[in-house]
C-alpha cells in the first residue's frame, strides 16, 4: 500500500477512556508530523518527528503522547481528553527539504464526549 | 501566533470564471509556499508551488503568484470546475528547517456553481 494511511477513520471515545491513532507511511520519509484540525482554525502543528527522534513539540497537553517506535510508523496515545480535543488529526511525512512538501493520511475524526 | 493568514473563509464562484484565493504571511524568513486542496473526509493533497525566488508559477488551470514585498501571495484558478469545490489552505517554510516544516492557513471554501 502506498501512501499515509490512518486509522481509524472515525472514533468515539469518553472522557475517561484511552485510545490510540496509528499512522503508516510507506514513501521512504524520514519526517512524520501530527496535526490537529479544528473547524475554521488553521492546522496545527503537534508533533513532529525526524528519523523516530521527537523534534518538536508544540506545547501539547501530555494527555495526547506520541509514539514512533520506526520512520513508518507513528501512533498519537490518547486519554483523559477533553471535549474541546474533538477535532480531525491529520498525520503527514515528508522527505528531506522543502521542495517535497507533506503527504497527508486522510485523517481520524475523533469525537470526546 | 498565526504567520500564514488566509482572511477570506469562503469564496463562491461561477463555473468558467476566474477563482482567486489570497494568503498573507508575517514571517519574513519564508521562502517557499505551497497550496493544498482538501476534500470532505480527506486528507488535504499537493496542488501547488513556489519558490521565493519566482514571483509566479503555473501549472495548468492553477498558477500561483508571490509578492514578497507585500508578504502576500494568491492563486488563481482558470476556468473554474465544480471538482475544484474544496478547502484550500496555504502553507509556508523557512529554507532553515531542512525538513519543511509548514505553517498553515485556516483555509478557504471555494464553492464552484453551475
Amino acid at each position: 500500500e502506498t501512501g499515509v494511511t490512518q486509522t481509524p477513520r472515525h472514533l468515539v471515545m469518553g472522557m475517561t477512556n484511552k485510545k490510540s491513532l496509528k499512522c503508516e507511511q510507506h514513501l521512504g520519509h524520514n519526517a512524520m508530523y501530527w496535526y490537529k484540525q479544528s473547524a475554521k482554525k488553521p492546522l496545527e502543528l503537534m508533533f513532529v518527528y525526524n528519523f523516530k527522534e521527537q523534534t518538536e513539540n508544540n506545547s501539547v497537553p501530555s494527555r495526547f503522547s506520541p509514539e514512533c517506535p520506526n520512520s513508518s510508523h507513528l501512533f498519537l496515545h490518547l486519554h483523559t481528553l477533553q471535549p474541546e480535543d474533538s477535532a480531525l488529526y491529520l498525520c503527514a511525512s515528508s522527505g528531506a527539504g522543502t521542495i517535497f512538501g507533506y503527504t497527508f493520511g486522510s485523517g481520524t475524526r475523533l469525537t470526546v464526549v | 501566533d498565526q504567520q500564514v493568514k488566509q482572511n477570506s473563509p469562503s469564496l463562491s464562484v461561477q463555473e468558467g470564471r476566474i477563482s482567486i484565493l489570497n494568503c498573507d504571511y508575517t514571517n519574513s524568513m519564508f521562502d517557499y509556499f505551497l497550496w493544498y486542496k482538501k476534500y470532505p473526509a480527506e486528507g488535504p493533497t499537493f496542488l501547488i508551488s513556489i519558490s521565493s525566488i519566482k514571483d509566479k508559477n503555473e501549472d495548468g488551470r492553477f498558477t500561483v503568484f508571490l509578492n514578497k514585498s507585500a508578504k502576500h501571495l494568491s492563486l488563481h484558478i482558470v476556468p473554474s470546475q465544480p471538482g475544484d469545490s474544496a478547502v484550500y489552505f496555504c502553507a509556508a517554510s523557512e529554507a532553515t528547517d531542512s525538513w519543511g516544516k509548514l505553517q498553515f492557513g485556516a483555509g478557504t471554501q471555494v464553492v464552484v456553481t453551475p
